[in-house]
Parts: C-alpha cells; structure tokens; sequence
C-alpha cells in the first residue's frame, strides 16, 4: 500500500505565476489535509477536504489560494499569482476516518517545496 | 485560544545520552497528543499518539511520552539517544471535535558522536 504521494516535490515559480501541488491520498483514505511549512515555523494548517466537499478552510488564505478533491484523482492545491511570501513546503496528509471521532493518525506526504523566485 | 507550544528549538545532546523534548499545550476541551518526527527531506512519520487511558505511551524505537492533564503537556523522552535520532520533531494536538492538527514549532534533535 503505497503511502501519501506529493507530485512536484519541487516547484520553482515567478510572481505572478500559478503554483498547482497535488496530492494522492492512501488507498482507501477518503479525508485529506494540506498544511503549510513556513522556513523555521512549524506546520500550519490550511484546509480539510472530502470527496468533493471543503469541509474546513479555516486556515486557507481569503486570496489567491483554492483546494479541490474531485471524485476521481489527486487532491489539488492551487495558488494563483505567487508571491516570495507564498516559498514554504506544503503537506498533505490523509486518513481514513474522521480523526476527532476515531482518533486516527494523519499519514503525511513527503512535501512539496515551493520556491517563488 | 488553542495552542501547542515547543520550548526549545533545537536540543544537542550526545549519543547515548538521555533526551526529553518539552510540549507544553492550551486548551479548555479534550485533547488528542501526537508526536510526529520528521528526518531530513522526508514527510512526517507518526512516533506515537496519546487519545485516551494509560497517560504514558511508548513508540518501538524507545521513545516514550507522557500526558500530564494538571501541567498540560505530553513531553517526549528517550532513555539512550543514538545517530540515528538526529531528527526534527513536532507535537501536535487535535482539540475536541476537530479535524485539524496543531502543531508546535518544532524542535530540532541533533545527536553528536
């Protein structure tokens, strides 16, 4: 069973370009998490999705920033317009139950590094 | 406000020397603990997790952590460090009903021969 797969692992991006970060969730894991890993900070979280829904965008930047999990295929992180601020490692994770209720760990990706020149 | 706090970001010790990595945490409902470690340009792995009964729990690689409910914390401990060690590693805490993980900031473990 192969674990969370992230695909860049490395992004390099211009301002103003459009940065796409995908993530495949495990096998049979239906919840997936992106969390945002500024230099020197810890993790962050940005949004928690379900097949096709958004269930919690707490975390997600009001601009700019878009998260999906279609039916079939990789969850997408999209970030329109990058600015140097937006340079950090993005983490996807997945489970497969509800955390809070079955108390599930979260599997993690290796990471995408994004560096916005 | 909910928080998780790592006081030292980064730890040196020796080999074989003993090591406790403190997270200290704020919060007025249940909690779930988690110590996740991350090794250079890798994901993060699952170390071990505290969700409910005996308040110290152990990973297979000697590591251990205990809730503490009155001091609010779950800091992680190991007996004998090796090399192998050297080791970024975050606690994170699922607040009540909550989906999402907080973390700490992260504290770097560097193992010196």
């Amino acid at each position: 069973n192969a674990g969370v797969m992230q695909n860049p692992r490395h992004l390099v991006r211009r301002r103003g370009q459009e940065a796409r970060l995908r993530c495949s969730p495990m096998k049979g894991h239906s919840h997936v998490y992106w969390y945002r890993q500024l230099p020197e900070e810890g993790l962050k979280f940005m949004v928690y999705l379900q097949k096709e829904n958004i269930i919690d965008e707490s975390g997600m930047p009001k601009e700019r920033f878009s998260a999906e999990f279609p039916k079939e295929g990789p969850s997408i992180l999209r970030i329109q317009q990058v600015v140097r601020g937006d340079s950090a490692a993005y983490f996807c994770a997945s489970s497969p139950h509800l955390l809070a209720l079955e108390g599930n760990e979260q599997f993690f990706g290796p990471g995408t590094r994004l560096t916005v020149l | 406000a909910q928080s998780v706090t790592q006081l030292d970001s980064q730890v040196p010790v020796f080999e074989e020397a003993p090591v406790e990595l403190r997270c200290n945490y704020s919060s007025s409902v249940s909690v779930y603990l988690f110590w996740y470690v991350q090794y250079p340009n890798q994901g993060l792995q699952l170390l071990l997790k505290y969700l409910s009964g005996s308040t110290l729990v152990e990973s297979i690689n000697g590591f251990e952590a205990e809730f503490n409910k009155s001091q609010t914390s779950f800091h992680l401990r190991k007996p004998s460090v090796h090399i192998s060690d050297t080791a970024e590693y975050f606690c994170a805490v699922s607040f009540q009903g909550a989906q999402k993980l907080v973390f700490g900031q992260g504290t770097r473990l560097t193992i010196n021969p």
